[in-house]
């Protein structure tokens, strides 16, 4: 009956480490998304599954950004060798079925991740 | 160039004042969505319009799909409705989950 969760909330790193952001999307949802809100900015699509294939990777900043998803439950986002302008908060959002259209999309907390 | 564009960008009012958001885009859509951002970070749907006027408590969307456009309006203003409003609607081409945002509009109600 929990909402989205995420973690960590908050992640500091150094620049040129990798990092891995989970996402937890409310159970029975089959649609899981990622999006990145840089300060200031609006939000940006990166990426999302249906179960587990992800039709659409065209949002990803660049081949430093991955993500998977283990069936219709925890995905992971992964940054490798980050960079000052991946600091970001990194939501993501479940829903029923993918489709903005028709079915409601339940955000989570978001990770504040910050590159020094 | 943001295909989706708020005005205004921020918005300071009074407890009780009627407020009023916009959002203009560029592009045909299925269907609109307004989103509220508190300012922990958490983010709720209010609004999913693809024609006319929906009502939620003191919250109304408006959209007028020929002009491409869409008013949030809130009624009796509260400070609890401090946050950011968020305006969204889908990429051209058809894909309906793949969403374009408006950089928002930071609303603060004083009491």
């Amino acid at each position: 009956g929990a909402g989205v969760s995420q973690s960590p909330s908050n992640k500091v790193t150094e620049k040129g480490k990798d990092v891995e952001l989970r996402c937890d999307p409310i159970s029975g949802h089959t649609a899981l998304y990622w999006y990145r809100q840089r300060l200031g900015q609006g939000l940006e699509f990166l990426i999302y599954f249906q179960g587990n294939s992800a039709p659409d990777k065209s949002g990803l900043p660049s081949d430093r950004f991955s993500a998977e998803r283990t069936g219709e439950s925890v995905s992971t986002l992964t940054i490798q060798r980050t960079q000052q302008e991946d600091s970001a908060v990194y939501l993501c959002a479940s829903s029923l079925l993918a489709g903005w259209g028709v079915y409601e999309q339940y955000f989570g907390p978001g990770t504040r991740l910050t590159v020094t | 160039k943001n295909e989706v564009e708020q005005s205004p960008q921020n918005l300071t009012a009074q407890e009780g004042e009627f407020i009023t958001i916009n959002c203009s885009y560029s592009v045909g859509i299925s269907a609109l969505h307004w989103l509220q951002q508190h300012p922990g970070g958490g983010i709720v749907s209010l609004f999913m319009l693809s024609s006319g006027k929906k009502k939620h408590g003191r919250l109304i969307a408006t959209i007028n799909i020929q002009e491409k456009h869409s008013s949030l309006h809130i009624t009796a203003s509260h400070p609890r409705d401090s946050a950011v409003y968020i305006c969204a609607v889908p990429l051209s081409g058809g894909s309906n989950y793949k969403l374009t945002f408006g950089k928002g509009t930071l609303l603060t109600v004083n009491p």
